[in-house]
């Protein structure tokens, strides 16, 4: 089957450093992804990572371990608006469909 | 950057009746179309994936009579929730993907439209 775990909720204070986890188990991997959603929008797309290691963009960055099924997204420097949902999503594989996680709601807080 | 709509952003209706909604990609071709829904609180559930000038395929539960998708060209997609009831009230979201980043594994999603069934 396929399962993608990742925190329910997680809070943080402004200007500090998150670290939000996912692990997968999936019958193929094809990459993985991370989106950020805020609430009654759709989901904005932050970052794929389909090998080993650290991609950075800007304030966020993503991390990815295929051997451990295991990856995390960094926010740094946090800001109020990133009060969101964030979603770890893997594609299996076929057709490009992707599996999406619960979800983390994150709240920043002053 | 990929732009995706979808029309309406919000519908009411009474139970019984059918709702269409419309998902369209502005400035690509879009050659897989995917429809979820997202009740509150919760993560997107895939309903099903289509592609251009074939058939939808559905994920397991989803009913295919009910939730009609057709996609009959590169850049537009439509989900008709067929004799709609209150329990399919819900936040109904498409996304598409195309030419883009991540190998052209990205999907791009629309707004959302969300659906309240009287």
């Amino acid at each position: 089957g396929q399962n993608i775990d990742q925190p329910t909720e997680m809070t943080a204070t402004e200007g500090a450093i998150v670290q939000i986890n996912c692990t997968y188990q999936t019958s193929g991997f094809n990459g993985l992804f991370w989106y950020q959603q805020h609430a009654g929008e759709a989901p904005t797309f932050l970052s794929y990572n389909v090998l080993d290691g650290l991609e950075e963009k800007g304030r966020f960055s993503s991390f990815l371990s295929r051997s451990k099924g295991y990856s995390y997204l960094l926010l740094k420097e946090l800001q109020m608006k990133d009060s969101a949902s964030y979603l770890c999503a893997v594609s299996p594989g076929g057709y490009n469909k992707l599996i999406f996680g619960a979800g983390t709601r994150l709240a920043v807080h002053p | 950057g990929a732009v995706v709509s979808q029309h309406p952003s919000r519908v009411i209706c009474k139970s019984g009746t059918s709702v269409k909604i419309e998902c369209r990609s502005l400035d690509f071709q879009a050659t897989t179309m995917f429809w979820y829904r997202q009740f509150p609180k919760q993560s997107l559930m895939l309903m099903a994936t289509s592609n251009e000038g074939s058939k939808a395929t559905y994920e397991q539960g989803v009913e295919k009579d009910k939730f009609l998708i057709n996609h009959a060209s590169l850049t537009l997609s439509t989900l008709t929730v067929t004799s709609a009831h209150p329990e399919d009230s819900s936040f109904y979201i498409c996304s598409a993907s195309g030419p883009g980043l991540a190998g052209g594994n990205e999907q791009f999603f629309g707004p959302g439209t969300r659906l309240t069934v009287l």
